[in-house]
C-alpha cells in the first residue's frame, strides 16, 4: 500500500514563528502536493513539485515556501506564522501519469497559529 | 474540471449494500471518474475510478451509466467505519494538477 506521512498531526505556533510540515511518501512517485482545507472552501492547492529540486506554485503559494531535496520527501515553510493560516495541511502524492493519477493524501496536520 | 452534483447526505445501516450517485450530464469523452473519500478528522483517501466500463476493487465497485452522464459508487456492505465524505470527480488530461472537491456526500452509517 502507498504510504504518505507527514511529521506531526496537530501543531500549535505562535504568530511570526518558522514552521515546518514535512512529508514523506514510499512509493517512488515523482509528483507531491501540499494542499489546505479550510471549512466552506474545500482543498486549495498551495505549491507541488513533480521532481527532485522543481516546483510549481499552485493557487495559495502566498507565505508559503517549499522545499524538494529528495525525492521521497516535500516540505512547506511557513516563513512567519499568521493566525491566518491556522488551517488542516494536507500531503499527497502521485505517480508521473498525468492529471488522471490517483493522488495518496497523508493524514493531514491541523495546525493553530496563536 | 466538469462540474459534478451530489446529494450532500445520505445515511444507511450497517452491513447493507449503499449506492452513492454522482451526475454529471456534461462529462466529456476524455473525462475519467474519480471518486475519494475523507474520514473524520483524516485527509481524503482514494476509492476507485473509472472510464467506460464498470470497475470494481477491494473498497466498492462503480457502475457508469452507458450515457456516462452519471454514476454510482456502490458499497457492498457498509461498516462503520465506511462513513465518510465522499466525493465524485472528473479528471481528464487537461485538468489542473490540483483536484478540486465539491461539497460531495456525507455518508451516516447506523448500527
Amino acid at each position: 500500500d502507498v504510504k504518505v506521512t507527514q511529521s506531526s498531526r496537530y501543531l500549535v505556533k505562535r504568530t511570526g514563528e518558522k514552521v515546518f510540515l514535512e512529508c514523506v511518501q514510499d512509493m517512488d512517485h515523482e509528483n507531491m502536493f501540499w494542499y489546505r482545507q479550510d471549512p466552506g472552501l474545500g482543498l486549495r492547492l498551495i505549491y507541488f513539485s513533480y521532481d527532485v529540486k522543481m516546483k510549481e506554485k499552485g493557487d495559495i503559494p502566498e507565505g508559503y515556501s517549499v522545499s524538494r531535496e529528495k525525492k521521497e520527501r516535500f516540505s512547506l515553510i511557513l516563513e512567519s506564522a499568521s493566525t491566518n493560516q491556522t488551517s488542516m495541511y494536507l500531503c499527497a502524492s502521485s505517480t508521473f501519469g498525468g492529471r488522471t493519477e490517483t493522488q495518496y493524501f497523508g493524514p493531514g496536520t491541523r495546525l493553530l497559529v496563536l | 474540471d466538469a462540474k459534478t452534483t451530489q446529494p450532500n447526505s445520505m445515511e444507511s445501516n450497517e452491513e447493507e449494500p449503499v449506492h452513492l450517485p454522482c451526475n454529471h450530464s456534461t462529462i466529456s469523452g476524455t473525462d475519467y471518474i474519480h471518486w475519494y473519500r475523507q474520514l473524520p478528522s483524516q485527509g481524503p483517501e482514494y476509492v476507485i475510478h473509472g472510464l467506460t466500463s464498470n470497475v470494481n476493487n477491494r473498497m466498492a465497485s462503480l457502475a457508469i451509466a452507458e450515457d456516462r452522464k452519471s454514476s454510482t459508487l456502490i458499497l457492498h456492505r457498509a461498516t462503520l467505519r465506511d462513513a465518510a465524505v465522499y466525493y465524485c470527480i472528473l479528471r481528464d488530461f487537461n485538468s489542473g494538477y490540483a483536484l478540486n472537491f465539491g461539497k460531495g456526500t456525507s455518508l451516516l452509517v447506523t448500527p
